[in-house]
């Protein structure tokens, strides 16, 4: 059975900490591994990965994927209150996305 | 610059009721997908098409059924709502089935009692 497990299940930082955010995953016919943020509403899109030991960077986020042991993290540095959110892992296998629970981060100023 | 538009945001259903989900896209995309969003359970893909004309199931198609006439629009109807329909329900698209980037519409929460 796919299935992609997130963990910490939530977390709670200071404004200014770094936090990691984990991935694991045990799925057929891999493609991708994608990172949302989850505010209020729907969720958007922060990054694709799709080879092992790539960093992908945007601002204070990034993300790398280790197709081997099957994980991916997410780090935010500097953290900010508008980091807040759900952040969800999804994998992509062709057809279909799996989607892990999320993890909730709340920052606290 | 709509994106993905889903109505309605928010709807309560008497068990044994149906009703159809909204969701359309403006953005030329072939992928289009249903989730439904339950506590603890993350998103879970009800049904997708890969295309108009084009549907499967996914993890909990179960009650539910789609149709895809056109690239632009993919209903999600409920036959006869259940409690357990009790749920967020998202739909997303994405360009196509190998460009897995996804821009989800704001969300419809329904409620069945």
């Amino acid at each position: 059975e796919d299935k992609v497990v997130q963990s910490p299940l939530s977390l709670v930082v200071h404004e200014g900490d770094t936090v990691t955010l984990n991935c694991s995953y045990e799925v057929t016919n891999f493609r991708s591994l994608l990172w949302y943020k989850q505010e209020k509403k729907a969720p958007t899109f922060l990054f694709m990965l799709t080879s092992s030991g790539i960093e992908k960077k945007s601002g204070r986020l990034s993300s790398i994927l280790d197709k081997k042991e099957l994980f991916s993290i997410l780090n935010i540095t500097a953290t900010q209150t508008g980091d807040s959110a759900v952040y969800l892992c999804a994998v992509h296998t062709g057809n279909q996305f799996y989607f892990g629970t999320g993890t909730s981060l709340t920052v606290i100023p | 610059n709509a994106g993905v538009t889903q109505t309605p945001k928010f709807q309560v259903l008497k068990t044994g009721q149906s009703m159809t989900l909204q969701c359309a896209q403006d953005m030329n995309h072939e992928y289009m997908s249903w989730y439904r969003q339950d506590p603890g359970m993350g998103l879970r893909l009800i049904h997708y098409s890969v295309g108009a004309g084009i549907t499967d199931q996914g993890e909990v198609p179960n009650g539910y059924n789609v149709s895809r006439s056109t690239t632009e629009d993919f209903p999600l109807r409920l036959l006869s709502a259940a409690p357990s329909q009790t749920s967020v329900y998202f739909c997303a698209s994405s360009q196509d089935r190998g460009v897995p980037e996804a821009f989800f519409g704001q969300g419809t929460r329904l409620t069945v009692v």
